[in-house]
């Protein structure tokens, strides 16, 4: 596709249910980040992949958070048992490789948990 | 730890020039600027490297003091357009960019 593309755009969920965020990168692009935004914050890196291969994780407030990137292209970013903090809009981002290129984020996926 | 960006807000009439600087702690790779609007994906404005390679969009400028781990964005002769909020996201190592608090930039007529 022209851009990436994230799915839902909006999710809701009760206390203590799972969610699963899609994220599809621009074509041929390496790498993928997922970050977190707050509102009125800047984005907060969570963790990301280059190729299938997850090579930092280091952001992942917990270990309900967890991403996956099997073949290389689609990203999804899982969180387990959410809880009221989780809600954020979380971006995904794409890049030809995952240093000294610039990366290009999608639309976002806000996810509001009640 | 996250960079620093100053000023935290800016009011301009068109055309106005503007500077937005953003001060980092440690020693940087890269800086990547970008301007996101409200309910917006951030959008993609330039890039500079370490030794001084940069990338963007032809009508934005900016500036990488690698000594002093700083870089400045310049905004000349604004639209109303321009508006938004302003990140830079400073990268030592690896991709993975560490955001700055945000520059709120409103254009008015």
């Amino acid at each position: 596709g022209a851009g990436v593309s994230q799915s839902p755009r909006y999710k809701v969920a009760k206390r203590g249910q799972d969610v699963a965020l899609r994220c599809d990168p621009i074509s041929g692009h390496v790498s993928l980040f997922w970050y977190q935004q707050a509102l009125g914050q800047g984005p907060e890196f969570l963790t990301y992949f280059q190729n299938e291969a997850q090579l930092d994780k280091s952001g992942l407030p917990s270990d309900r958070f967890f991403a996956e990137r099997p073949e290389g292209s689609v990203s999804t970013l899982k969180i387990q048992r959410t809880q009221q903090e989780d809600s954020a809009v979380y971006l995904c981002a794409s890049s030809l490789a995952s240093v000294g290129y610039e990366q290009y984020f999608g639309p976002g996926t806000r996810l509001t948990v009640t | 730890q996250q960079p620093v960006q100053s000023p935290q807000a800016v009011i301009l009439r068109e055309g106005e020039d503007a500077v937005i600087n953003c001060s980092s702690s440690k020693a940087l790779y890269s800086v990547h600027w970008y301007r996101q609007k409200h309910g917006e994906a951030p959008v993609f404005l330039m890039i500079l490297l370490k030794g001084g390679e940069q990338k963007g969009h032809e009508k934005i400028s900016a500036s990488f003091n690698e000594k002093k781990q700083q870089s400045s964005l310049y905004l000349t002769a604004s639209q109303l357009s321009y508006s938004g909020t302003y990140f830079c996201g400073t990268s030592n190592q690896g991709g993975k960019l560490i955001f700055g608090q945000g520059t709120e930039l409103s254009v008015k007529p």
